[in-house]
């Protein structure tokens, strides 16, 4: 059972530089989010998604974009990478009750 | 908005019982989460509470009030493996799924 899958697992990247954070699920879930969270604290919702083609903003969207162009595809989008982005990211997808996650990517920006 | 306030530390006995409070102020309920997460993994679903009173897994009990914004989470027989962090979560209502967390609440478990 894949469940929700992350690529890449570590990620460092030089300022201003861009990437795509993948995440996939294969449970057919119609929302899917996408979390930051910074050592010792807790998740922090970035952008979120209620299906294909919706998606809208958490509380911390700033430097983020997003798309949902199929149900089981949610990337997160980084265009010019800062250092305050550093952190763990979690994708994590769920039907009408608990949320599955992703094993996250570390990313750092240097 | 919505704040979801836990504590940030416990410590207990292995062998004891804890509980761990979240108390939440949202502008719509649809549902509250506990997951525990060991320290360099992803979160894993504990309990889920959408109508008031105590619902029980095992070990582990969590308790929900909503006129009183307030829910815990009761850890039963600790086990040193039970040293994690407890994450306190709220889903928004309607359909926006919008599913937002405490700081949580770093519990470690003594011999």
């Amino acid at each position: 059972n894949a469940g929700v899958t992350q690529t890449p697992k570590f990620r460092i990247l030089k300022i201003g530089q861009s990437m795509t954070l993948q995440c996939a699920q294969d449970m057919n879930h119609n929302y899917m989010y996408w979390y930051r969270q910074d050592p010792g604290m807790g998740l922090k919702l970035i952008y979120y998604s209620v299906g294909a083609g919706i998606t809208d903003k958490g509380e911390v969207p700033n430097g983020y974009n997003v798309s949902r162009s199929t149900t089981e595809d949610f990337p997160l989008r980084l265009e010019l990478a800062a250092p305050s982005q550093t952190s763990v990211y979690f994708c994590a997808s769920s039907a009408d009750a608990e949320a599955f996650f992703g094993q996250g990517t570390r990313l750092t920006v240097v | 908005g919505q704040n979801i306030d836990q504590p940030t530390e416990m410590t207990a006995t292995e062998g004891a019982i804890v509980q761990i409070n979240c108390t939440y102020q949202t502008s719509g309920f649809n549902g509250l989460f506990w997951y525990q997460q060991h320290a360099g993994e992803a979160p894993t679903f504990l309990s889920y509470n959408v109508l008031d009173g105590l619902e029980e897994k095992g070990r582990f009990s969590s308790f929900l009030s909503r006129s009183k914004g307030y829910s815990y989470l009761l850890l039963k027989e600790l086990q040193m493996k039970d040293s994690a962090s407890y994450l306190c979560a709220v889903r928004d209502n309607g359909n926006t799924g919008k599913l937002i967390f405490g700081q949580g609440t770093t519990l470690q478990v003594k011999p």
